[in-house]
């Protein structure tokens, strides 16, 4: 069984400030793939940042960036320049063998101007 | 292209009716998954469609949920008798194949309200 933990339910960040969100997984496969979803108030889930991982290099798209320790099963997002459009639910997920999304239970952050 | 469709938006019913949600999947998309998300929580997988055979139904709760997805595109999920615990956002998600690197496309979802 695969499972994914986010300790931390809210976190606000200042305007144009960096903030990091913290996931743990747990996993017996050495192939799988880790994501960030960002759900907004409209409630579409959408795609942030994926990770593969054997790859040692960690993934970043624009202002978003993953510091992923595969030994430590930890893979935490960083929002560099927040902005008041990054205030949403972000939610970390795992894919392995079963090719399904198992997903934590989600941070809500809040941006402050 | 467009997205996953999802409708109705908002649904509110009174316990032991019954309640249906339509999902149509980007076109070509050949995976199909149904997610409950209750407030405060993670999506939790209900129902995976692989074209029109189900690849896992394994979470859902077979004595009231039912889904069908017809020639392989729209899927429905239905509820009969709705219970006060079914309150939650069901998220509908399409993908290509089942690989592990594909993300899924989400719908909007429907909120579900039972009162």
């Amino acid at each position: 069984a695969q499972t994914v933990t986010q300790s931390q339910p809210e976190m606000s960040v200042q305007e144009a400030e960096t903030v990091t969100l913290s996931c743990t997984y747990d996993t017996s496969e050495s192939d799988y793939y880790l994501f960030w979803y960002k759900q907004p108030p409209s409630r579409q889930m959408i795609l942030v940042i994926r990770q593969e991982a054997y790859k040692q290099q960690n993934a970043t798209e624009n202002r978003f960036s993953v510091n992923f320790q595969k030994a430590a099963k930890s893979f935490s997002l960083k929002i560099s320049d927040s902005q008041l459009g990054d205030a949403a639910m972000y939610f970390c997920a795992l894919k392995g063998s079963n090719y399904k999304l198992t997903f934590g239970k989600g941070t809500l952050l809040t941006v402050n101007p | 292209e467009a997205g996953v469709a999802q409708s109705p938006r908002y649904k509110i019913i009174e316990k032991r009716q019954s309640v249906a949600f339509w999902c149509n999947p980007i076109s070509g998309h050949a995976t199909l998954y149904w997610y409950q998300q209750i407030l405060g929580q993670g999506p939790k997988l209900l129902i995976q469609f692989q074209n029109n055979g189900v690849v896992d139904d394994s979470q859902l709760p077979k004595d009231r949920f039912s889904a069908e997805r017809l020639k392989g595109v729209d899927s429905t999920l239905k509820i009969q008798p709705a219970k006060l615990e079914d309150s939650a956002v069901y998220l509908c998600a399409s993908t290509k194949t089942g690989g592990k690197a594909y993300g899924y496309t989400f719908g909007s979802g429907t909120r579900l309200t039972v009162v």
